[in-house]
């Protein structure tokens, strides 16, 4: 067990609509990121927070968006679904925001399947 | 910009024998470089990284990664492979401009047969 949860794992809804995935980090982590596993696409980085601040934006579409709380849990915010989001979304969480200092720490993926 | 190949897909191993899976980069600067593992319906766990120092790095389970700048690879290594280890494995690498992500390869998929 990372330490990270994601709540939901599954995730099943229709094109157009909007879901919202949630992150817990592990204890003390102050660094969130985001990534998105497609079988087309691989592993890719969609953004990062850091003690809420959004510090890095990789290949996230318009459409989504992303928060850090002052708890410092995260949501990812997914809208206007289509059929090519369906992917595993996976949070890391990392103590410092510079991976070379720091391990990050992934939780186990919430699959977004839209029908 | 950074990337990471992972050659082969896919590497069949029997179990005891050693084993190897590739992983070649091409960076800007400094390589920051590490490999993850996926078992199914898991997240990523972390094996090892190399920052500096000794090519060779050991990590979690057994497995160590050898570091060569001349030929640019990271390559993963386990003298003795476990049915166990039978899993999608990704090589990284640091990127973004603090460093604050990663770029991984595509993944390999390492089946381990008894």
């Amino acid at each position: 067990d990372s330490g990270v949860t994601q709540t939901p794992k599954h995730l099943i809804t229709a094109t157009g609509q909007r879901v919202t995935l949630r992150c817990s980090p592990r204890s003390g982590d102050l660094s969130v990121y985001w990534y998105q596993q497609s079988l087309d696409q691989g592993l890719q980085f969609l953004i990062q927070y850091y003690n809420g601040e959004e510090r890095a934006k990789g290949n996230i579409l318009e459409r989504f968006s992303a928060q850090q709380f002052p708890d410092l849990h995260s949501e990812l915010n997914l809208s206007s679904l289509e059929l090519g989001d369906s992917a595993l979304y996976f949070c890391a969480s990392s103590v410092e925001v510079f991976l070379d200092n720091t391990e990050a720490f992934f939780g186990q993926g919430t699959r977004l399947t839209v029908v | 910009a950074q990337s990471v190949a992972q050659p082969e897909d896919q590497v069949n191993v029997a179990e005891g024998n050693p084993l190897t899976v590739k992983c070649t980069y091409s960076v800007s600067g400094n390589p920051y470089l590490f490999w993850y593992v996926q078992y199914p319906n898991r997240g990523l766990q972390f094996l090892l990284k190399y920052i500096t120092g000794d090519n060779l790095v050991k990590g979690s389970y057994g497995f160590e990664a050898e570091f060569n700048k001349s030929q640019t690879s990271f390559h993963l290594k386990k003298p003795s492979a476990l049915v166990s280890d039978s899993a999608l494995y990704f090589c990284a690498v640091r990127d973004g401009d603090y460093g604050q992500n990663f770029v991984f390869g595509p993944g390999t998929r390492l089946s381990v047969l008894p």
